[in-house]
């Protein structure tokens, strides 16, 4: 059971833009960097978002990521069918039972 | 460019010990400016940090299987490993390794990862 809540779903058609909200605590997000991460299907994650805004090298700029308080967003504009994939998010967190944590998952569906 | 890549039986039986190694290539799993971590994702379901190890060997593991898991490295052949032990058809899984700089909280790259599932 995850500590960080997502959507489970989310879907725009192409060229639209979807955003992603993942929702924690006080002991994760809200002391913490957030990092969201692509899963295409049948492959490894991919490191998109770290340090809650920034993109590494090769990620468009389609991709955003922000943060508010306890919560974090990931934006994607201009949607392309490449961008079907699992989302994740992700942060540690500071509690007794402090680790790593990751969100939920959202799957995108480009329609 | 740094590698990973995860290795080792694909079946274990219910109450044996999973035994899996991340070789490292690319990078020196000795440096100082990383950790090495283990991930997992049960088939159709989401990703669940296991733990972390520092090339000192400090240790890092999720409270829920803190009681079941060691991560141990080895510098010489540029590995770290995973143990799991007790498993339960619980614990199938994509099993993921990955590195984390030091002082960052984000891991990048990741391997491809390898399935084991748990089955007598």
């Amino acid at each position: 059971q995850s500590v960080l809540t997502q959507p489970p779903s989310v879907s725009a058609a192409p060229g639209q833009k979807v955003t992603i909200s993942c929702s924690g605590s006080s002991s994760n997000i809200g002391n913490n960097f957030v990092s969201w991460y692509q899963q295409l299907p049948g492959t490894a994650p991919k490191l998109l978002i770290y340090e809650n805004n920034k993109r590494p090298s090769g990620i468009p700029d389609r991709f955003s990521g922000s943060k508010s308080g306890t919560s974090a967003t990931l934006g994607i504009t201009g949607l392309q069918t490449g961008d079907e994939a699992d989302y994740y998010c992700g942060t540690w967190d500071s509690s007794l039972n402090a680790g790593y944590v990751f969100g939920t998952g959202t799957k995108v569906t480009v329609l | 460019q740094v590698q990973l890549q995860e290795s080792g039986p694909g079946l274990v039986k219910p109450s044996e010990t999973l035994s899996l190694t991340c070789t490292v290539s690319g990078d020196s799993i000795s440096s100082s400016n990383y950790y090495w971590g283990w991930i997992r994702q049960p088939p159709g379901k989401g990703l669940e940090w296991i733990g972390t190890i520092y090339y000192s060997g400090s240790t890092y593991y999720n409270p829920s299987l803190k009681s079941r898991v060691t991560i141990s490295v080895d510098t010489s052949k540029n590995q770290f490993s995973l143990k799991l032990s007790s498993v339960t058809a619980a614990d199938t899984a994509v099993y993921y390794c990955a590195r984390r700089r030091f002082g960052d909280y984000w891991f990048d790259p990741w391997g491809q990862g390898t399935l084991v599932t748990v089955s007598s």
